[in-house]
């Protein structure tokens, strides 16, 4: 089973669509969960942390299942500028130590006229 | 504006060659890592870096690579040998070290290509 899973897409939306993207993770020590966005050919960049409380930023918003081992994204309103490749990131770290990111392989969003 | 910058950008080499790929922080960063992405997969761990020793690397990170912080600022990769299957973008990124903030933030990244 791989560490992070994601549905690969690619997702097609008009712009002003609802989108969601999921996410299963097989440690279940992990301790820390992100969602990045990859524009092609650029480096990762952070979107927002996700808390098992489930949390907002804008027309995004994350929320995490450790029970399940699920993580998901809800982009509402889509825009244009939204077309990315979306990232499933978890780490083991905790307390002192800053560990590695292990990530997902992404699910690839397009958002049309 | 970027908290840390990758130099080169794009680095082209022969196969067998010795390439160093290097990060500079603009501010004081005390945990360093470097990840690489071969074209089309996923983003991969190499190693973490903290308090001027490795932290933690992964299976990737065999003998050919090395990494070191020479002037307590630079950061950087080298890889001995290169071989065809390095070809990828290695992204360097930092974290804050602060207690319960594990985020990780990248640099623009250096696209190896080995011939």
């Amino acid at each position: 089973r791989k560490e992070v899973e994601q549905d690969p897409g690619p997702f097609n939306v008009p712009e002003g669509a609802t989108v969601a993207f999921n996410c299963t993770y097989s440690n279940s020590a992990s301790q820390s969960f992100f969602w990045y966005r990859q524009d092609c050919r650029k480096e990762p960049k952070l979107l927002m942390s996700v808390y098992s409380s489930g949390n907002e930023d804008g027309r995004f918003t994350a929320q995490l299942n450790r029970a399940s081992q699920y993580i998901s994204l809800l982009i509402r309103d889509s825009k244009l500028s939204d077309s990315a490749t979306y990232l499933c990131v978890v780490t083991n770290a905790g307390g002192t130590s800053y560990g590695k990111l292990t990530f997902g392989q992404g699910t690839i969003l397009t958002v049309h006229p | 504006e970027p908290e840390v910058t990758q130099t080169p950008s794009h680095q082209v080499t022969q196969m067998g060659q010795e390439v160093i790929l290097r990060c500079v922080p603009i501010s004081n960063h005390l945990y360093f890592y470097w990840y690489r992405q071969i074209l089309g997969q996923k983003v991969e761990f190499l190693v973490s870096f903290y308090n001027n020793e490795i932290s933690e690397k992964s299976e990737i990170f065999d003998d050919q690579f090395s990494v070191e912080r020479p002037d307590g600022s630079n950061f950087t990769l080298k890889i001995r040998s290169t071989k065809l299957e390095d070809s990828a973008m290695y992204f360097c990124a930092w974290s804050p070290g602060l207690a319960g903030e594990e985020t990780q933030y990248f640099g623009p990244g250096t696209r190896l290509l080995v011939l």
